[in-house]
């Protein structure tokens, strides 16, 4: 297995802009998806396959790939918006892989 | 609408053993695989392992091979994860959820359907 790294944290103030990275060697090959954990909350999909946003997620939310990093963009945070973030791709023998999740404050 | 409801909170001692079970709802069971996912308190999230209920197909994480055991009940649509002697360590919230149809190449190793979490406590 391998792992995926994330920035432990990341704070904007509300109608900024944040951008949470996820870098893994695999990444060029394999798909990432991102998921919001607010607390006492199960996971919610918020980008699979990269780039694509599930239906009823905010159009704020949007994901990037580039080589061995993907991103996740919310354009105009807003309050809702504060949550633990988790990055999630696959191996070679398609076994999940998490990345340790990066804590999103809006100041 | 797809549901994956989870059993409720356990609270064990060492040495016990426990099983705790999602079931799923709103869609064909037998085609989509279901994984557990462990989230230990203040924590990450950490995949354990999955299964496909059409053919039993289970594969773990090297993390957790040995220390669980994942299965399903295709009558009455119901995954389970169980320990045969609980730990300490094991003191968690465990969620299940369903991996899109689809092989991982082409983008489906994901989950938007989760279940609700089962809390699980062990503790002398």
């Amino acid at each position: 297995s391998y792992e995926m790294t994330q920035p432990p944290s990341v704070s904007v103030s509300p109608g900024q802009t944040a951008r949470i990275t996820c870098s893994g060697d695999p990444l060029p090959k394999q798909y990432a998806y991102w998921y919001q954990q607010k607390p006492g909350q199960a996971p919610v999909l918020v980008i699979y396959k990269d780039t694509e946003r599930p239906p009823g997620i905010p159009e704020r939310f949007s994901g990037s790939s580039s080589g061995t990093t993907v991103t996740l963009t919310i354009s105009g945070v807003q309050a809702e918006d504060e949550a633990d973030y988790y990055c999630q791709s696959a191996d070679s023998s398609d076994a999940w892989v998490f990345g340790g999740g990066t804590k999103l404050t809006v100041l | 609408e797809v549901h994956l409801v989870q059993s409720g909170a356990e609270v064990k001692k060492p040495g016990e053993s426990l099983k705790i079970s999602c079931q799923g709802s709103g869609y064909r069971f037998n085609s989509y695989w279901i994984g557990w996912v462990r989230q230990m308190p203040g924590k990450g999230l950490e995949w354990m392992g999955i299964i496909y209920p059409g053919d039993y197909d289970t594969r773990y994480s090297p993390s957790f091979q040995g220390q669980v055991t994942i299965s399903v009940d295709k009558s009455i649509n119901t995954a389970y994860l169980q320990w045969s002697s609980l730990k300490a360590s094991d003191t968690a919230m465990y969620y299940c959820a369903r991996r899109e149809v689809g092989y991982c190449s082409g983008g489906a190793c994901y989950a938007q359907y989760w279940g609700q979490g089962t809390l699980v406590t062990v503790s002398s």
